[in-house]
């Protein structure tokens, strides 16, 4: 059955810290897709980026990047010289190609807390 | 493109009393999906559209609960006889198509009394 793992509940860092959010997903199909996205106070889900699963170059966009492992089955992200802005909620969401829904599967997420 | 859309933001109600909420999606997009979110939780998958092809539901969506995309636009979730337990956060989201980024609006959130 499909299911993702954020183990980390709650993080607090201080600025300028790096923090890595952890990820494990499992799934039996053999093409599917990652997902990260930012919910912060206002509620909205955003969107951060998105791997499928032939994909396992490694990705940096400014302050962020992502490293997956289909090997150990992880997706994780790393914030580098973290700001206050970046306090949020953190999910990473999976969705598989045999589900022709599209739905997606959400870990239960990491509260990130950048402190001043 | 003004992303997607949902009304109302907020709603109270108390027990027994029918809500509905509306979502509109990114124009161009054909898929559109509802999900849940309760305090402290990830999103969970209600159902989604094709469309006006209501495609699945999920075990959780009660028959208590119906959703609707008449002409393939907007899409309307009612939920009947509201419980206290359907205090939640509903997300309504739209892709292109099923396997494309799902983009989200900003949520309903729903308390019930």
């Amino acid at each position: 059955a499909q299911k993702v793992t954020q183990a980390q509940t709650e993080i607090s860092v201080v600025e300028k810290e790096d923090v890595t959010l952890d990820c494990v997903y499992e799934t039996r199909d053999t093409t599917y897709y990652l997902f990260w996205y930012k919910q912060p106070p206002s509620g909205e889900l955003v969107f951060l980026i998105r791997r499928n699963s032939f994909d396992e170059q490694n990705e940096i966009s400014g302050r962020y990047s992502w490293n997956f492992q289909k090997s150990t089955s992880s997706f994780n992200f790393t914030i580098t010289a973290s700001q206050v802005v970046d306090s949020a909620v953190y999910f990473c969401a999976l969705s598989e190609r045999a589900n022709q829904g599209g739905k997606l599967i959400f870990g239960q997420g990491t509260e990130l807390s950048v402190k001043p | 493109d003004t992303g997607v859309s949902q009304d109302p933001r907020h709603k109270i109600t108390k027990r027994g009393q029918n809500v509905t909420f509306r979502c509109d999606p990114i124009s161009e997009h054909n898929r559109l999906y509802w999900y849940r979110q309760t305090l402290g939780q990830g999103p969970e998958f209600l159902t989604y559209f094709q469309n006006e092809a209501q495609l699945e539901k999920s075990r959780l969506l009660s028959d208590r609960f119906s959703a609707e995309r008449p002409k393939g636009s907007f899409s309307t979730l009612e939920i009947q006889r509201t419980e206290q337990g359907d205090s939640a956060m509903y997300l309504c989201a739209s892709s292109f198509g099923p396997i494309d980024t799902q983009y989200f609006g900003p949520g309903t959130r729903l308390t019930v009394l």
